[in-house]
């Protein structure tokens, strides 16, 4: 199975700040990756797909980033608005596979 | 707009079963695979099952092989997880999702929980 590093686990910022979360992938998933925000009691919400492609609707301060197995969500411009749980998810091959998630707060 | 509502969850006993469903509407359902997702509680995601549009490919995880059955009705637009010889680890909130193109997940209803307990 693939397995996604995902790091941090939790982090927090503060409003007007730029954040990055990373992923690294065990093995070559190409760009078959996405990532999701989640907020508390809510279901996910898909932000970047192809690890650089914005979803619709989503705002510009979001982006996504490959360095090689290594995969980035870089948010801009902190809003409280971003405070959730992100999750990078691996759709390369079967099984597919999430990050363990990262906890974004902003103080 | 596009809207998937899970029903069926629930309390059930191990060794018993369940079967969630899953309504979707604002889109056509036939065209798209569809994938159930479960989160237990105060944990990550975890991908369960995917079906193809027409229902003639399925996948599991290693977990769920031989004791969960995804299926589709595509004349009825619903998504079912008939899940037997349930486990206390399959608890957990069941999220049905839409798989777009790229086979991410691009829509997700709103969760159903499946606690397994005695």
């Amino acid at each position: 199975d693939i397995q996604m590093t995902q790091s941090p686990s939790s982090m927090s910022a503060s409003l007007g700040d730029t954040v990055t979360i990373n992923c690294l992938a065990s093995q070559d998933i190409g760009n078959y990756l996405s990532w999701y925000q989640q907020k508390p009691g809510k279901s996910p919400k898909l932000m970047i797909y192809g690890a650089t492609n914005l979803e619709d609707g989503v705002p510009s301060r979001f982006s996504g980033s490959r360095s090689g197995s290594d995969y980035s969500l870089t948010i801009n411009s902190l809003g409280y608005d971003d405070e959730g749980i992100y999750h990078c998810h691996q759709y390369y091959e079967y099984p597919l596979t999430f990050g363990s998630g990262t906890k974004l707060e902003i103080k | 707009e596009v809207q998937l509502v899970e029903s069926g969850g629930g309390l059930v006993q191990p060794g018993r079963s369940m079967k969630l469903s899953c309504a979707a509407s604002g889109f056509t359902f036939s065209n798209y695979g569809m994938a159930w997702v479960r989160q237990a509680p105060t944990k990550g995601l975890e991908w369960v099952a995917t079906i193809s549009y027409d229902g003639s490919s399925t996948y599991y995880r290693d977990s769920v092989k031989g004791r969960f059955t995804i299926s589709r009705d595509n004349a009825k637009s619903t998504l079912y997880l008939q899940m037997n010889s349930l486990r206390s680890e399959d608890t957990a909130t069941y999220y049905c999702t839409r798989e777009a193109r790229g086979y991410y997940f691009d829509y997700w209803g709103q969760g159903v929980m499946v606690t397994v307990s005695s």
